[in-house]
């Protein structure tokens, strides 16, 4: 079965740093591009990044590049997301996602999500 | 980047009902639009991908169909577990952008 569990969240003052993880286990991680994705409280859904398997390639929603980086430990079966200089407007639920296989178009399995809440 | 719009916002609606959620985009995505389901407090689920194909599991009263910029999903038969918010996704191009969402609550 599998599984992603995020970890990580909590409260962090404007221009604060957090590292949120997701522990995978299940599957191959290696064999699989993994997301972030982000939910506002009470909004909708914003894909955030995602990675290659093998960490080669990135890519980023505008409002957040060059502050959030996304990587994996495939050693490890883990993901992780540093964000940096954080604000308001990054509050939400974050998700770990699963792309499915031999694609990076489609989110197969979802993590529960952690909240980060960004106020003084 | 690519703009997604769904319509209506939200839908009220019966148990048995044939229901129709629509999705637009910006600009042509050939067939690379997926949809989920989100129940309150839970994680998104994938239902569709690529327009039209079932994910595993799916129950077969769900369908999408589409493509270039106009999309649908339809429930052909509303059931008591269907009542959730449903979301598209574009995987043309990146970002990935997703719609506003719509509602399907109980009438």
């Amino acid at each position: 079965e599998v599984q992603l569990v995020e970890s990580g969240g909590g409260l962090v003052q404007p221009g604060g740093s957090l590292r949120l993880s997701c522990a995978a286990s299940g599957f191959t991680f290696s064999s699989y591009w993994m997301s972030w994705i982000r939910q506002a409280p009470g909004r909708g859904l914003e894909w955030v990044a995602n990675i290659k398997e093998d960490g080669s390639d990135k890519y980023y929603v505008d409002s957040v590049k060059g502050r959030f980086i996304i990587s994996r430990d495939n050693a490890k079966n883990s993901l992780s997301l540093q964000m940096n200089s954080l604000r308001a407007e990054d509050t939400a639920v974050y998700y770990c996602a699963r792309d499915a296989l031999a694609t990076n178009r489609v989110m197969d399995n979802w993590g529960q999500g952690t909240l980060v809440t960004v106020s003084s | 980047d690519i703009q997604m719009t769904q319509s209506p916002s939200s839908v009220s609606a019966s148990v048995g009902d044939r229901v129709t959620l629509t999705c637009r985009a910006s600009q042509g995505i050939s067939s690379w639009l997926t949809w989920y389901q989100q129940k309150p407090g839970k994680a998104p689920k994938l239902l569709i991908y690529e327009a039209s194909t079932l994910q595993s599991g799916v129950p077969s009263r769900f369908s999408g169909s589409g493509s270039g910029t106009d999309f649908t999903l339809t429930i052909s038969s509303l059931q008591p577990e269907d009542f959730a918010t449903y979301y598209c996704q574009q995987a043309n191009s990146f970002p990935r952008t997703f719609g506003p969402g719509t509602k399907v609550d109980i009438k």
